[in-house]
């Protein structure tokens, strides 16, 4: 089945307590994207992935890292959470669009983090 | 990326047709519209997306005004699992992202 996946799902932890969100996508998508989604704001997005070894930033990169290494994987480090970061965060993947083409972004199940 | 205007809620009965109104006044002629929605803190789904002409797949149709400053998805049968909140989005073709404003919460009655 064609899916993008997440994990954890859930997750409570400490300011200040390195942590990772790992995406994973099975449909050879070479572009792929984190979002984070708090009440009032809508969708954000973080980081973006246009292929193995290039990312870019979002809208709001500040507090995130990401990483391209394999096409499949798009993990998402926290290397130092703060309260301001606990929110519903959602990985994005898709086929590249160009001129004159727009493929459908597919996203993931959602990682609710919580940062006391 | 050109803003849009939806209508915050609206209720459909369950088996009519739930037409979702779009305002994208500004949007310019490279930039198609773009229809997702989510359920309840669930990912984003794609329902459809078109340029000028009107769209169909098994999900939905979607409506451009031949101005191009508003659109209609339309569900024509809607059912309790369509409750969601649907989001309008103007985008150029490319990797830009996805610009996701506050949606029309639509709830289907029973």
């Amino acid at each position: 089945e064609a899916q993008v996946t997440q994990n954890p799902r859930y997750l409570i932890t400490v300011t200040g307590k390195k942590l990772t969100v790992t995406c994973s996508q099975n449909m050879n998508h070479e572009y792929m994207s984190w979002y984070r989604q708090d009440p009032g704001l809508g969708l954000r997005q973080i980081y973006y992935s246009m292929n193995v070894e290039v990312t870019d930033k979002g809208d709001v990169p500040e507090g995130y890292k990401v990483s391209r290494k394999e096409k499949r994987n798009f993990p998402l480090i926290l290397e130092s959470p703060s309260p301001n970061q606990t929110s519903l965060y959602f990985c994005a993947s898709s086929f590249p669009s160009g001129a004159g083409n727009l493929y459908e972004q597919y996203f993931g199940p959602g990682t609710r983090l919580t940062v006391t | 990326d050109a803003k849009t205007t939806q209508p915050p809620s609206m209720d459909c009965a369950e088996g009519r047709a739930a037409n979702l109104p779009c305002n994208h006044s500004t949007i310019s002629g490279n930039e198609y519209v773009y229809w997702y929605r989510q359920i309840h803190s669930q990912g984003p789904q794609y329902i459809i997306h078109g340029l000028k002409n009107n769209e169909t797949n098994e999900m939905a149709s979607l409506i451009i005004t031949e101005d191009r400053k508003s659109s209609t998805l339309i569900l024509p049968h809607a059912t309790l699992r369509d409750t969601a909140v649907y989001y309008c989005i103007v985008r150029v073709s490319g990797n830009t992202p996805l610009v996701f404003g506050k949606g029309t919460r639509l709830s289907v009655i029973a």
